[in-house]
């Protein structure tokens, strides 16, 4: 992977069911790993910064796995509800000379819930 | 409070015509970016800039510029390079390390 990929593209859920999507990374270099929420007329918003592999991050009903040696990570949303719609994005930060980092999103999984 | 504000909201410019949106913060962090997004497409690095006068380009730098004078403020200039300047743009901040990004409302630029 030489880019940051997002499986799907987007997603229609029930409410009420789970679900669940993929952030795929260079495994090269890997220091961290950010997740974003972004709702449609507002900023993204970080939900997990993970660092190890094997991480394992959890906020209510929302978590995420982190897989460093094959460098992908999963997004899961438990019991979706009309508010979990929105935009999810992925970010390795990526460190580079001089001390820089940059910052690269992908294309991010379009979450649309159906009451 | 602290936080990252973007100026304008909403900006209309004539082809041709460069133009500057603006980016401040006063969250003290070392890192800023720019980015921008196209409608159905996810956000491209344009600018980003780790310390006080020095800054890298991004994924789609060519017809932009930026400026990192001080630490809080980072503007970027749309210049009449770019060939379609017409787009969501956003601005975020950071500490160095494993840290999250904050970023700002964002400014939508039309340019007729």
């Amino acid at each position: 992977i030489l880019n940051v990929e997002q499986s799907p593209q987007s997603l229609h859920v029930q409410e009420g069911d789970s679900t669940n999507f993929t952030c795929s990374f260079p495994s090269s270099n890997f220091y961290a790993l950010h997740w974003y929420r972004w709702e449609t007329a507002k900023s993204p918003e970080a939900l997990f910064v993970m660092t190890l592999n094997g991480d394992e991050k959890k906020k209510g009903r929302i978590s995420a796995t982190l897989n460093t040696k094959e460098g992908y990570s999963y997004l899961y949303i438990k019991g979706s509800q009309p508010e979990d719609s929105a935009t999810y994005l992925c970010a390795p930060p990526r460190r580079e000379a001089r001390g820089n980092e940059k910052l690269t999103f992908g294309t991010g999984t379009r979450l649309t819930i159906i009451p | 409070d602290g936080g990252i504000t973007q100026s304008p909201k909403y900006l209309f410019r004539k082809e041709g015509q460069n133009v500057t949106l603006s980016c401040e913060q006063n969250l003290n962090h070392d890192a800023m970016y720019w980015y921008r997004q196209d409608p159905g497409q996810g956000l491209r690095l344009i600018y980003y800039s780790q310390i006080v006068n020095d800054f890298q380009k991004g994924d789609i730098a060519e017809g932009y510029s930026v400026s990192r004078e001080k630490k809080e403020s980072f503007p970027l200039t749309v210049t009449s390079a770019q060939k379609n300047p017409t787009a969501f743009y956003l601005c975020a901040s950071r500490d160095r390390g494993r840290t999250e990004a904050f970023f700002g409302q964002g400014t939508r630029l039309t340019v007729v």
